[in-house]
């Protein structure tokens, strides 16, 4: 068990609509990271929020967005669904280890758009 | 933009045997490298990692190489067991974008009894 936990783990929903996927990271780490895992594909990565502020950009789609909360708890907003979107997504938090940042991962939500 | 590609996308070996997986990437600002086991169903779990300053780093039956010279990482498993079926993946760090990791695709591990 990682530490870090995501809810829900199952979400099956129909194109068009539009749903939050919630992660907690590890306790202490500020911050947290959202992938995407399409079939056959490696994980990409989607935003970055470091202590409530947004620190990076991948991959992410205009469609979706995020925040990370004063908890330290984020969500990741999916609108707009499209076939394409059916994957695995994960949440991270990392936490610093002599100047180096180790990821630490969920268990993540499959994403299943019909 | 960047790469981290793997050579074998499955690779199948006999329970007892040791296993290793490469990983090559393409950038030589890398600092830090992380190996991650990933079963069906299940997030990405640390198993290894390494930063660019060292040649080898050892943990529980598995070590990881690196070769700055030519980009490559390796895995090495010993003594593979069933429990070790699964995608590996690495991850590298590249230090001026941050704590970002990028990652490769992965390789199957397919352990036979």
């Amino acid at each position: 068990d990682s530490g870090v936990t995501q809810t829900p783990k199952h979400l099956i929903t129909a194109t068009g609509q539009r749903v939050t996927l919630r992660c907690s990271p590890r306790s202490g780490d500020l911050s947290v990271y959202w992938y995407q895992q399409s079939l056959d594909q490696g994980l990409q990565f989607l935003i970055h929020y470091y202590n409530g502020e947004e620190r990076a950009k991948g991959n992410i789609l205009e469609r979706f967005s995020a925040q990370q909360f004063p908890d330290l708890h984020s969500e990741l907003n999916l609108s707009s669904l499209e076939l394409g979107d059916s994957a695995l997504y994960f949440c991270a938090s990392s936490v610093r280890n002599s100047g180096a940042y180790t990821q630490y991962f969920g268990p993540g939500t499959r994403l299943t758009v019909l | 933009g960047e790469s981290v590609g793997l050579h074998l996308p499955t690779l199948s070996v006999q329970e007892g045997d040791n296993s290793i997986i490469n990983c090559a990437y393409s950038n030589s600002a890398s600092d830090y490298f992380i190996w991650y086991k990933q079963e069906s169903g299940k997030g990405p779990q640390f198993i290894i990692d390494i930063r660019s300053n060292m040649d080898k780093r050892q943990g529980q039956r598995v070590t990881v190489l690196l070769n700055k010279t030519v980009k490559h990482l390796s895995l090495q498993i010993a003594a593979t067991q069933p429990g070790d079926s699964a995608v590996y993946f690495c991850a590298e760090n590249i230090s001026n974008t941050g704590n970002q990791f990028y990652f490769g695709t992965g390789t199957s591990l397919t352990v036979i009894p």
